[in-house]
Formats: C-alpha cells, sequence, structure tokens
C-alpha cells in the first residue's frame, strides 16, 4: 500500500530533550516536506526536500533540522525542543516532474507533540 | 511570508446543498491545490489546478483560479454529511515551497 508513514504519532517531551520525528514513504517520491498545523494557521512549512542530500527551508525553520540521506527518509530533528514546538507535524511526500512541476502531495497521519 | 487566507472561516449547510470557499494567496503560483482533512488527520488531497487553467471538475468538485486577483475557489456540490471536514487550499511556486491558507471548516447536516 502507497503511504506516509510517521513515527511517533503521540510524544510527550520535556524543554531541551533532543528528539527525532521519523518520515518515510514507499511511493519513490523526490519531493518530501514538513509541516506544522497549529489552530487558526492553517499549515505552515518547515523544510522540504527535492531529492536526496537536498533540503530547503520553508516559512518556520527555526529550532528544526531535516536531513535527507534516502530517497524514501526525511526525519525532522528537534535539537533543544521548547514549548512553541508544540504542535501536530505532518510529513508530505510527492511526485516531482521535470520543468518544476509540483503534484499531489500525500500526508502522513500526524505526529502530535506536546513540550513541556 | 504570510500565510494565504480562506473565507469563509466556518461553513453549515444542510445535506443536499452546495458549499463554496474562497482561497487568497500571496505569492506567484504554479499550481493550487486542494485538501480535505478530518478531524486532525492527514491532509487526502482533493484537486490541482495548474496556473494556466482557469476551471477544473473532478466529481462533485468544481475549481476555479483567477490568477489576477490571486484567488480561488471550491464548490462541493450536491454535500452529504460525508463532506463535514476542514478543507485547504495550497499555493505551490515553482521551487517547492507550498503557501496553505488557514482552512475552511464544513459541517453538513442529515
Amino acid at each position: 500500500e502507497a503511504q506516509v508513514t510517521q513515527n511517533p504519532r503521540y510524544l510527550i517531551t520535556v524543554t531541551g530533550k533532543k528528539l527525532t520525528v521519523t518520515c518515510s514513504q514507499n511511493m519513490n517520491h523526490e519531493y518530501m516536506s514538513w509541516y506544522r498545523q497549529d489552530p487558526g494557521l492553517g499549515l505552515r512549512q518547515i523544510y522540504y526536500s527535492m531529492n536526496v542530500e537536498v533540503t530547503d527551508k520553508g516559512d518556520v525553520p527555526e529550532g528544526y533540522k531535516v536531513s535527507r540521506k534516502e530517497k524514501r527518509n526525511f526525519p525532522l530533528i528537534l535539537e533543544s525542543p521548547s514549548p512553541n514546538q508544540t504542535s501536530l507535524y505532518f510529513c508530505a511526500s510527492s511526485l516531482y516532474l521535470a520543468g518544476s512541476i509540483y503534484n499531489e502531495q500525500f500526508f502522513g497521519p500526524g505526529t502530535r507533540l506536546t513540550v513541556l | 511570508s504570510q500565510q494565504g487566507e480562506e473565507d469563509p472561516q466556518a461553513l453549515s449547510i444542510q445535506e443536499g446543498e452546495n458549499a463554496t470557499m474562497n482561497c487568497s494567496y500571496k505569492t506567484s503560483i504554479n499550481n493550487l491545490q486542494w485538501y480535505r482533512q478530518n478531524s486532525g488527520r492527514g491532509l487526502v488531497h482533493l484537486i490541482l489546478i495548474r496556473s494556466n487553467e482557469r476551471e477544473k471538475h473532478s466529481g462533485r468538485l468544481r475549481v476555479t483560479l483567477d490568477t489576477s486577483k490571486k484567488s480561488s475557489s471550491l464548490l462541493i456540490t450536491a454535500s452529504r454529511a460525508a463532506d463535514t471536514a476542514s478543507y485547504f487550499c495550497a499555493g505551490a511556486d515553482s521551487w517547492g515551497k507550498f503557501q496553505f491558507g488557514a482552512g475552511t471548516q464544513v459541517v453538513v447536516t442529515p
């Protein structure tokens, strides 16, 4: 089954304790992206990657890191989480066609993170 | 950069009625996409319209795009209770950036 998986689905942690949220897709998609969703703000893009070893900042990259060492995986790293990073996080992937045409994104189920 | 805006923020209709929601965006786009989200779950893609298209249909969905006004609308015809969800537009530029609107919460009552 074609899907994007995220782990963990729920996480409660404390300020300053490094954490990683994993994201994996099995559709051989070139493009992957991380978003955070907060009430009343919709989704805001954190980082995105157009292919292996290529990553770019979205609108809200501060406090986050990513890496893309393999095509299928795109982990989100919070090196020193703070309470303002409490949010619902989504990973997504998409087929990327030559000519900068971005197609529909497939979203993971979300990771609800609480930082105390 | 700023998020797009959606209008209305919430919409309550009865089954069988049409639901229309609008989206405005602020930057140039390659295409605009609409997504549905049920109760904090993952988003599901509904329809994509490219910047050189003005209207697109898919089943009960109709999307329009006006790039001169930087706006789009989504019409859901003959709504069903199962259409109850939040709907988001997302503008994609040519370099991989996506700008999502704040969403329209639609409630369809039987």
